[in-house]
């Protein structure tokens, strides 16, 4: 089965340092740009940052830039998003995604079913 | 970066009806545009890519039109596990922005 899993989220403080994981299965891993997408309590979609099959390319939103770090391990099946300086805006449901190809610039077509976030002190 | 305005922002309407929602570029993203399905407390789901892709395993009722800056989603016949959240999102660019997202409500 084709599967994304997100982890690690939970409590942080503000200013502090927070590590999320996902884990995937089902396909074959190395093939595929993969993405962070998170989603404020009640509010839309924003996307966050994505890297390309083989980290050569990574991107992000202008709000997260130099804050917020992508990056994968392809022997592990693994995606991480490194999140520093926590701020009251990261809280929010992270999602996992798969891009639908190698190449970090084209659509997702697969989804985890989140990590939650939540930042107080 | 690119803003994309979706409207109506909810939408209501009963079962069978003919749904459009539409989605608005603030300059031009080719055919670089996604639809996806949310419903409450689910992942989302691809429904279209490329603007008028249909995504495997999505039902025909569904479909995607446009070019350019506006974009049109339309559910044929809308059915009980259509009631959800829409949103759009644009490839085109570094920076891929979402629509708001449109609910459908039942009416």
């Amino acid at each position: 089965e084709v599967q994304l899993v997100e982890s690690g989220g939970g409590l942080g403080q503000p200013g502090r340092s927070l590590r999320l994981s996902c884990a995937a299965s089902g396909f074959i891993y190395d093939n595929y740009a993969m993405h962070w997408v998170r989603q404020a309590p009640g509010k839309g979609l924003e996307w966050v940052a994505g890297i390309s099959w083989n980290s050569g390319s990574t991107m992000y939103a202008d709000s997260v830039k130099g804050r917020l770090t992508i990056s994968r391990d392809n022997a592990k099946n693994a995606l991480y998003l490194q999140i520093n300086s926590l701020r009251p805006e990261d809280a929010a449901l992270y999602f996992c995604a798969r891009g639908a190809s190698s190449s970090v610039y084209y659509y997702i077509d697969l989804w985890g079913t989140g990590t939650t976030v939540t930042v107080s002190s | 970066d690119i803003q994309m305005t979706q409207s109506p922002s909810t939408l209501s309407a009963s079962v069978g009806d003919r749904v459009t929602i539409t989605c608005r570029a603030s300059q031009s993203i080719g055919a670089w545009l996604a639809w996806y399905q949310q419903k409450p407390g689910k992942a989302p789901k691809l429904l279209i890519y490329k603007a008028s892709s249909l995504e495997r395993g999505v039902p025909s009722r569904f479909s995607g039109s446009g070019s350019g800056t506006e974009f049109t989603l339309t559910i044929s016949s809308l059915q009980p596990d259509d009631f959800a959240t829409y949103y759009c999102q644009q490839y085109n660019s570094y920076s891929r922005t979402f629509g708001q997202g449109t609910r459908v409500e039942v009416k």
